[in-house]
């Protein structure tokens, strides 16, 4: 299975910083990459899929960018609302698989 | 507007079989490229993804878990079921159904349902 490496695995950020989350494939996966956002208790939220493409209703201060093995995701200005925890997955070959997840915290 | 749903037990013993159902709507299983995936969570931990279920009713599974899961789907009813086998302590968490569309991106999640395997 292609395994999927996050990081960093936390960090802590302010309300209007510019963060950059990265995600690392074990082989080349093209543009089949996804960003979910889940907070406590929720099941994950669709971000970002095929790598860039904004899914439907997610600010655009999200922003996705990368394709064979390192992808990043991108947010413009931090919101209360952004602090979560965010996961890449690959869907180019099954089984598909997570990477270990990035929590967000506030600083 | 597409909905999904877990539903089966909250508890099970060790060495027994997990069955969970997938209930939807707001689209239709037996059209093309539509899938169903089924996503776990242990507490406090990263998803990890278990298995899928396509239009055509091709499937897909977890390759670390492959010999323990069975997935089916009863199209009339809208529903996608996950069996597990020899459910051990470590199978705890919280199980999801997702939409897969086209591209392959899981576009809607259920809540997800908490299974605690226990003696």
């Amino acid at each position: 299975a292609i395994r999927m490496t996050q990081s960093p695995s936390s960090f802590s950020a302010s309300t209007g910083d510019r963060v950059t989350i990265t995600c690392r494939a074990s082989q080349g996966i093209s543009s089949y990459l996804a960003w979910y956002q889940q907070k406590p208790g929720k099941a994950p939220k669709l971000l970002i899929y095929a790598a860039s493409t904004l899914q439907s209703g997610v600010p655009s201060r999200f922003s996705g960018s990368g394709s064979g093995t390192d992808f990043t995701l991108t947010i413009s200005c931090l919101q209360s609302e952004d602090f979560a925890t965010y996961y890449c997955q690959q869907y180019y070959s099954y089984s598909y698989t997570f990477g270990q997840g990035t929590k967000l915290e506030i600083k | 507007q597409v909905t999904l749903r877990e539903s089966g037990p909250a508890l099970v013993k060790p060495t027994q079989t997990l069955t969970l159902t997938c209930t939807f709507s707001g689209f239709s299983l037996s059209t093309s490229g539509m899938c169903v995936s089924w996503i776990r969570q242990p507490p406090g931990k990263a998803l990890e993804w278990l298995a899928l279920i396509d239009w055509d009713d091709d499937k897909y599974y977890s390759t670390s878990l492959k010999t323990r899961l069975t997935i089916s789907k009863d199209t009339s009813k809208n529903q996608v079921v996950l069996t597990m086998t020899n459910m051990d302590p470590v199978d705890t968490a919280t199980y999801y159904c997702a939409r897969r569309i086209a591209g392959g991106s899981l576009d809607y999640w259920g809540q997800g349902t908490l299974v605690t395997v226990s003696s």
